[in-house]
């Protein structure tokens, strides 16, 4: 089986551009969260889907947005580039919307602002 | 604000030897889970435990839970060069999502 696959692998943009990211999660799989991971630093949760919706929001301002399509694919959208976004963003997926169903993520996408 | 902290930042052995990382965290949570993350790559999930357990293992991994504590250890028995990685605990709670620390690089020499 496929494992949680995004796109583009690599990305370079310039400030105050805009950006999409894709994700396709694990076959069956409903709920798909986004993580933004700046280099040497852990994980910091953008925001999770499950069904269609939005189930929660980390501290990120509105220039980030996202949505899940009905096959569970997801995108987030990145509007007015900062240098500051630059980072790797990982999707996870994840079979059921609980806190004890681990996340399968993705290889992420590099995203580099100049 | 990171919730898990990871303790120590980087941790250099031989193969062969074992290593221990730890996690602290602030408030109450309902399960804690390890990852294990290859330069450049996603994260891969290793283990979980919830808060009434204390410890658990898997294969080569021995993972311990001191919620009195708040804290947890990660213990990789006879490790190899391809345990070389970061490694990153995530506590979990109700209402709140994964909130990941800032990981421990580990370097496995050969």
């Amino acid at each position: 089986d496929a494992g949680v696959t995004q796109s583009p692998t690599h990305l370079i943009k310039t400030r105050g551009q805009h950006v999409t990211l894709r994700c396709s999660p694990i076959s069956g799989h409903k709920s798909v969260s986004w993580y933004q991971q700046v280099l040497g630093q852990g994980p910091q949760f953008i925001f999770q889907y499950y069904e269609k919706e939005e189930r929660g929001r980390g501290n990120f301002p509105d220039r980030f947005s996202a949505r899940q399509f009905p096959n569970y694919s997801s995108e987030l959208n990145v509007n007015a580039l900062l240098l500051g976004d630059s980072a790797l963003y990982l999707c996870a997926s994840s079979l059921i919307f609980s806190i004890s169903s681990p996340l399968h993520f993705g290889n992420g996408t590099r995203l580099t602002v100049t | 604000s990171q919730q898990g902290e990871e303790d120590p930042q980087a941790l250099s052995i031989q193969e062969g030897e074992n290593a221990t990382m730890n996690c602290s965290y602030k408030t109450s949570i309902n399960n804690l889970q390890w990852y294990r993350q290859n330069s450049g790559r996603g994260l891969v999930h290793l283990i979980l435990i919830r808060s009434n357990e204390r410890e658990k293992h898997s294969g080569r991994l021995r993972v311990t839970l001191d919620t009195s504590k708040k804290s947890s250890s990660l213990l990789i028995t006879a490790s190899r060069a391809a345990d070389t990685a970061s490694y990153f605990c995530a506590t979990v709670n109700y209402g709140q999502n994964f909130v990941f620390g800032p990981g421990t690089r580990l370097s496995v020499l050969p």
